[in-house]
């Protein structure tokens, strides 16, 4: 089975900007997970959709935001950039299930300028 | 204080050593364990997983849970350079609250020396 594929790579933008990541889960899960990781905090949650539905939510302020398609696939986005939203945005794919375990696509690494 | 705490390290190591790599918690309501290895500007790679107290093994790791200390540990036996990564310890509850949400320690640095 082909793994959690993460679009972009990597992503420069300056302050004021808005982005959009995307990911792609495992073929047959359902549930996708968004973490932000940076040097200081180390992985905090973002947010977890289930079947198009937002299910829970982390402590982030609401420029940042999500939305999960028919197949699965994901994207978040973050309106009016901030230089301390450089970090390494990472989405998990599960089952959705419980218990579940996840799996981590490559990240998404932002550089706000 | 933090709900999951791991020594960062950095651990340096000779090759073939056993390693301990460890995780306390504070919340109760933990029932899921988990230990992910990253390499450098990669994603966290699952290792080890565990919904119970006791041990378990694959391979050359060993994953243990005491939910009665709250306290998890990992264990690699004859240690490899390959293994240089940082490991982190994951945890999550049950609950609508805790949805498709993992809670991480800091990553432990391990560095195994040739």
């Amino acid at each position: 089975k082909a793994g959690v594929t993460q679009t972009p790579r990597y992503l420069i933008k300056t302050r004021g900007q808005q982005v959009t990541l995307s990911c792609s889960p495992i073929s047959g899960h359902r549930s996708v997970s968004w973490y932000q990781q940076t040097p200081g905090q180390g992985l905090q949650f973002l947010f977890e959709y289930f079947s198009e539905t937002q299910r829970n939510k982390g402590n982030f302020p609401g420029r940042f935001s999500g939305r999960q398609f028919s197949n699965s696939r994901s994207e978040m986005n973050v309106s009016t950039l901030e230089l301390g939203d450089s970090a390494l945005y990472l989405c998990a794919s599960s089952s959705g299930l419980d218990p579940d375990t996840q799996y981590f696509g490559p990240g998404t690494r932002l550089t706000v300028l | 204080q933090k709900e999951v705490e791991q020594d960062p390290g950095p651990l340096s190591v000779p090759e073939g050593a056993i390693v301990s790599l460890n995780c306390t918690y504070s919340n109760s309501a933990f029932q899921y364990f988990m230990w992910y290895r990253q390499y450098s500007r990669k994603g966290p790679e699952l290792l080890m997983y565990t919904y119970s107290s006791g041990n378990k093994e694959d391979g050359r790791f060993t994953a243990q849970v005491d939910k009665s200390s709250k306290y998890i540990s990992l264990f690699i036996r004859d240690s490899q350079p390959s293994d240089s990564a940082t490991y982190l310890c994951a945890m999550s509850a049950r609950g609508s609250s805790n949805t498709g949400k993992l809670i991480f320690g800091q990553g432990t640095t391990l560095q195994v020396k040739p």
